[in-house]
């Protein structure tokens, strides 16, 4: 069974870089056909698409949040990871990773999530 | 402001049958697939239809999506009191050249 574990800080002071990682068991990370994500939920909102990537390397993001994030991938450690820069309060959110399955595109496996909260 | 507008609430009483709906453009729900997520208080989403109108293994057939046009549409049979959850659509969009998601709808069984 696949399995997909966040980590990181859970307090980054407003301007600094928030950085996660998901580490993935269970499952290869460079099986074709699948996107790895990162979803983002500040508390009581909705949901928000942040970015995906391929084992490969390919990249597609949130066009919104486009100039200040890069995910990327290490095979090796078996897990990808998430840099936003210039935090500020509105980036206080529970952070999600995900796979993105591309026949038919849907997140199909979740982390739990964790909390990261801007604030100095 | 979402992409994809859904009714911020949505209510039925048990055996009741509820819709949440989702609306799009051409640009997303018009050209591309639907999926649907449930999420309960403090947990992640989860699948709940995927390509408009398919169920995961281990989703129950009281679950059912469809699709016409720029908009999309989950109903719920047989309300139950386990049903209370937050119900989030989604779609990719062409033009933004990314994945949008629907505001929520908070679903109460009264």
């Amino acid at each position: 069974q696949l399995q997909l574990q966040e980590s990181g800080p859970g307090v980054v002071k407003p301007s600094e870089t928030l950085s996660l990682t998901c580490a993935v068991s269970g499952g290869s990370i460079s099986s074709s056909g699948y996107y790895w994500a990162w979803i983002r939920q500040p508390p009581g909102k909705g949901l928000e698409w942040i970015g995906s990537i391929y084992y490969s390397g390919s990249t597609y993001y949130n066009p919104s949040l486009k100039s200040r994030v890069t995910i990327s991938v290490d095979m090796s450690r078996i897990q990808f990871s998430l840099r936003l820069t210039a935090v500020t309060a509105a980036d206080t959110a529970v952070y999600y990773c995900a796979r993105y399955r591309t026949h038919n595109g849907r997140f199909d496996y979740w982390g739990q999530g964790t909390l990261v909260t801007v604030s100095s | 402001q979402s992409v994809l507008t859904q009714p911020p609430s949505a209510s039925g009483t048990p055996g009741q049958r509820v819709t949440i709906s989702c609306s799009g453009s051409s640009s997303n729900i018009g050209s591309n697939t639907v999926n649907w997520y449930q999420q309960f208080p403090g947990t992640a989403p989860k699948l709940l239809i995927f390509t408009n109108n398919q169920r995961p293994s281990g989703v129950p057939d009281r679950f059912s999506g469809s699709k016409s046009g720029t908009s999309a549409s989950l109903a719920i049979s047989r309300l139950q009191s386990e049903d209370e959850a937050d119900y989030y659509c989604a779609a990719w969009d062409d033009r933004l050249n990314g994945l949008v998601f629907g505001g929520g709808t908070k679903l109460t069984v009264l």
